[in-house]
């Protein structure tokens, strides 16, 4: 089954501490990307990766550090979180449609992940 | 960032009703998007638009890629119990390959 997955789901931690978000997609997507949801925000990206080893900053990039040295991975890691970064976090893949032209990769198909919840205390 | 205005922030409705949200920007988009986000989930496409003018069903939803170019709607006929969610709209330009997104609009059937 054609899919992204996260881990941990859930998360409670205390300020300071390093987490890792895993995220992991079987579709040989080129693009990925991590995103935070909040309420009356939608959906902010934070950092994004055309392909292997090529990472760069989204809109909120600040306290977040990702890396892509595989093509289906694309971890998300807060070396030290803050209450601040309390969020509902998903993780997307997308390039399994080929435009004309092909602007190398396609980002608009995106597969969303089912999301990880982060809380900061 | 860049965020689309999306329009209303949330709906509530009878069972059967027509629905409609629309999303506007101040620039031009190559692209228009739709996405819902059911409760616990993370967001699915329902349609993409790739041309100005263009008009795309998807069972009993309908999405139009405005002529201007900087709006979209998105239509929802006979709504059902399973419609509740929250609705996205995305747009993609020329500059760079990223996705902007609208805030949402969050579709509540009332009982």
């Amino acid at each position: 089954e054609a899919q992204v997955t996260q881990n941990p789901r859930y998360l409670i931690t205390v300020t300071g501490k390093k987490l890792t978000v895993t995220c992991s997609q079987n579709m040989n997507h080129e693009y990925m990307s991590w995103y935070r949801q909040d309420p009356g925000l939608g959906l902010r990206q934070i950092y994004y990766s055309m392909n292997v080893e090529v990472t760069d900053k989204g809109d909120v990039p600040e306290g977040y550090k990702v890396s892509r040295k595989e093509k289906r991975n694309f971890p998300l890691i807060l070396e030290s979180p803050s209450p601040n970064q309390t969020s509902l976090y998903f993780c997307a893949s997308g390039g399994d449609r080929k435009k004309q032209g092909a602007n190398p990769p396609d980002t608009d198909t995106q597969y969303f992940g089912p999301g990880t919840r982060l809380t900061v205390l | 960032g860049q965020q689309l205005n999306q329009s209303p922030q949330s709906m509530f409705i009878q069972e059967g009703e027509d629905v409609s949200m629309n999303c506007t920007s101040s620039s031009i988009f190559n692209t228009w998007l739709w996405y819902k986000q059911d409760p616990g989930e993370g967001p699915v496409l329902l349609i993409a638009l790739y041309k100005a003018g263009e008009l795309t069903s998807n069972g009993r939803l309908t999405a139009q890629f405005g002529i201007t170019r900087k709006d979209s709607f998105l239509n929802i006929s006979a709504s059902i119990p399973s419609d509740v969610g929250i609705y996205f709209c995305a747009g993609q330009g020329d500059s760079n390959y990223q996705l902007i997104w609208g805030a949402g609009t969050k579709l509540i059937i009332k009982p």
